[in-house]
């Protein structure tokens, strides 16, 4: 079990269905990150919030939209997706600013495996 | 374009031998460096963090950085079938948004 926790694990959902993933961390972490991952390649970095606010939009298409509504929630609401959005999608937390010499390490949810019909 | 760079493997090592994985990383003022395993289907869960010139050990896992010649390694010692999994090195290049750039990962099998 991690401290980051995602739902739903699993998610089906069509071309034109309205959804969000949910991420939720108690760790007092004040840096959120939103992944896709696609098989056999490494994750892909889409969105960060620092201090609840967006900081980082990796030139992601607009049918992703992210929401940070508090310092441990992080949703991403989904709409009009394609067939080639099906990944896992992978939430991540950590610490803002600098442990020792470098950035803090990202721990990451269990995912979200989403399939797109 | 800042590139981490790992062999793909798949790394096939007898059990209780050593592994070793290798990591590249392209820019010069990389700060933080992490290992991730990942087992199929499951999500990245981080083994070690290193930041500094030198041996980092915790248990059966050994980091070494070398920033003068932008390599990192993770060394397993006593390999077990469980070990069998995606090792991830992923490199922070500092500044703001603790962006992470993954490298492509190396498949390790642990065979009996």
């Amino acid at each position: 079990d991690t401290e980051v926790t995602q739902t739903p694990k699993h998610l089906v959902m069509g071309m034109t269905n309205k959804k969000s993933l949910k991420c939720e961390q108690h760790m007092g972490h004040r840096a959120m990150y939103w992944y896709k991952q696609k098989a056999k390649k490494p994750p892909e970095l889409m969105f960060v919030y620092s201090y609840e606010k967006l900081s980082i939009n990796e030139s992601v298409p607009s049918r992703f939209s992210p929401e940070c509504p508090n310092s441990s929630l992080l949703n991403l609401h989904l709409h009009a997706l394609q067939p080639e959005d099906s990944a896992l999608y992978l939430c991540a937390s950590s610490p803002l600013g600098t442990g020792i010499g470098g950035n803090q390490p990202q721990h990451f949810g269990d995912g979200t495996r989403l399939s797109i019909l | 374009q800042k590139e981490v760079e790992q062999n793909s493997g798949p790394l096939s090592v007898p059990e209780g031998a050593i592994a070793s994985l290798n990591c590249t990383y392209s820019d010069r003022v990389s700060q933080s460096f992490f290992w991730y395993r990942q087992y199929s289907g499951k999500s990245p869960e981080l083994i070690m963090s290193i930041y500094s010139n030198g041996d980092k050990e915790d248990g059966r896992f050994t980091a070494q950085l070398n920033k003068a010649s932008q390599y990192v390694s993770l060394l397993i010692r006593d390999s077990q079938p469980s070990d069998s999994a995606t090792y991830l090195c992923a490199v922070n290049s500092g500044g703001g948004g603790n962006k992470l750039t993954f490298g492509t990962g190396t498949q390790l099998k642990v065979e009996l």
